[in-house]
Order: structure tokens, then sequence, then C-alpha cells
């Protein structure tokens, strides 16, 4: 299994919502990463996760909130966004951080705020 | 600044020839180099790494080079296809040591039948 999993695909929420997206992985990876993508740019990494720890966080608003409860797993919980943080969400994983190694990278979640 | 750069425009070609992409760094030194494909509305699909010791890596119909003292690495795409069409991205790591990689804005191959 070489694949990383994303859900929801797409979702819609309120400036007022809480929502969560989930990743998952099964290939025993121990770095795992959420990226944002705005249309017709870069991915723009968030945050990284080193054996379940936060081990980089760029600066991102407390409006988004990382967990990563165990090692297959990684959310990103979503509370009081705004239009402007809607994007695809991507999340990867890696076998470590480990530059020799490559990231394998979900579908994404197309997250929409209105 | 440290800076990644890509041709914002897009690369046309005719189905059989060679695709050559380029990806130029400005003010760092990466220990090494990514190449991913992303499809529109897909997460990007790892295709290759290259080292700063390597000059070139291959595989399959795919070849990068790296050139450090002209901070650039080209990518190619031999006998190209219309199913080769994707946005191509380069990522390297620009913060020095963390080894996480950055992203350029990277380039849209359009090969035609």
């Amino acid at each position: 299994d070489t694949e990383v999993t994303q859900t929801p695909k797409h979702l819609v929420m309120g400036m007022t919502n809480k929502k969560s997206l989930k990743c998952e992985q099964h290939m025993g990876h121990r770095a795992m990463y959420w990226y944002k993508q705005k249309a017709k740019k870069p991915p723009e990494l968030m945050f990284v996760y080193s054996y379940e720890k936060l081990s980089i966080n760029e600066s991102v608003p407390s409006r988004f909130s990382p967990e990563c409860p165990n090692s297959s797993l990684l959310n990103l919980h979503l509370h009081a966004l705004q239009p402007e943080d809607s994007a695809l969400y991507l999340c990867a994983s890696s076998k470590t951080k480990d530059p020799n190694t490559e990231a394998f990278f979900g579908q994404g979640t197309r997250l929409t705020v209105v | 600044s440290q800076k990644i750069e890509q041709n914002s425009e897009a690369l046309n070609i005719q189905e059989g020839k060679t695709a050559t992409l380029t990806c130029n760094y400005t003010n760092y030194s990466p220990a090494y180099l990514q190449w991913y494909r992303q499809d529109p509305g897909r997460g990007p699909v790892f295709l290759l790494l290259i080292r700063e010791n390597e000059k070139e890596k291959r595989k399959e119909r795919l070849k990068v080079t790296f050139d450090t003292t002209l901070k650039q690495s080209l990518f190619h795409i031999t006998a190209s296809q219309p199913a080769d069409s994707a946005t191509y991205l380069c990522a390297l790591d620009i913060t020095g040591g963390s080894y996480i990689p950055t992203f350029g804005r990277g380039t849209s191959l359009i090969v035609h039948p």
C-alpha cells in the first residue's frame, strides 16, 4: 500500500464552523506534512510532524490546528476560517525527514470557506 | 532572498520530441533537488531525486541534471507523449538543513498529438 488517503475530498464550511481534515498512511512513514496550495501556485508547507511530534510550524495562524494521534494518522482541525483560506490542502508522508526520501502526497481536500 | 524559479509560461511541444524544463535557484546551495508531477486538482507525484554530488539521474524516459555552479536543474522527458501533459514542480531544501522540500511554482507541459 503506497497511498496517502485524505478525507473528505471536498469540504464547504462557513466561517463559524469547526471541521477537521483527515490523512492516513500505512507505509510506516514517520514524517507527515500538511501543505496548502492555491490555484496556479506551488504547495506551501504548513506543518511537519516527525515521529508524531510537531517539528515545524511555518507561522500558520492558530485557526489551523494540527494533530498526530499516531504514526498513521494526521488531522488538521479548522476553526473560524476566512474565505482566503479556501485552497487545496495536501497531506504528504515520507519515511523520515531525511533528504534522500521521497514524499508521497494524498489527493488533497478541496476546501471552500463561505 | 532565496528563490526557486521555474518558467511560468506553458511549454508546448509535439509528441515524440524531447521536453526540457528548467529550475533555477538563487542564494542557496541545496543538498538535493526533487522533481514532481502534478495533474489538475491532484497531489504531486514524486518522479526523481538528485543529490548535489550527482550530475545526472535517469529513470526510463526521464533525465535530470543538476549543475551546482549554474544553480540550475534541467528535467528532460524524451519521446514525449500527450499523457506527459501536466505541471512539473521542482523542490529543494531551501530552509538550511531542515531537509523539508520547498516547491517552485511549476511549469505546465502540453504535449500535442
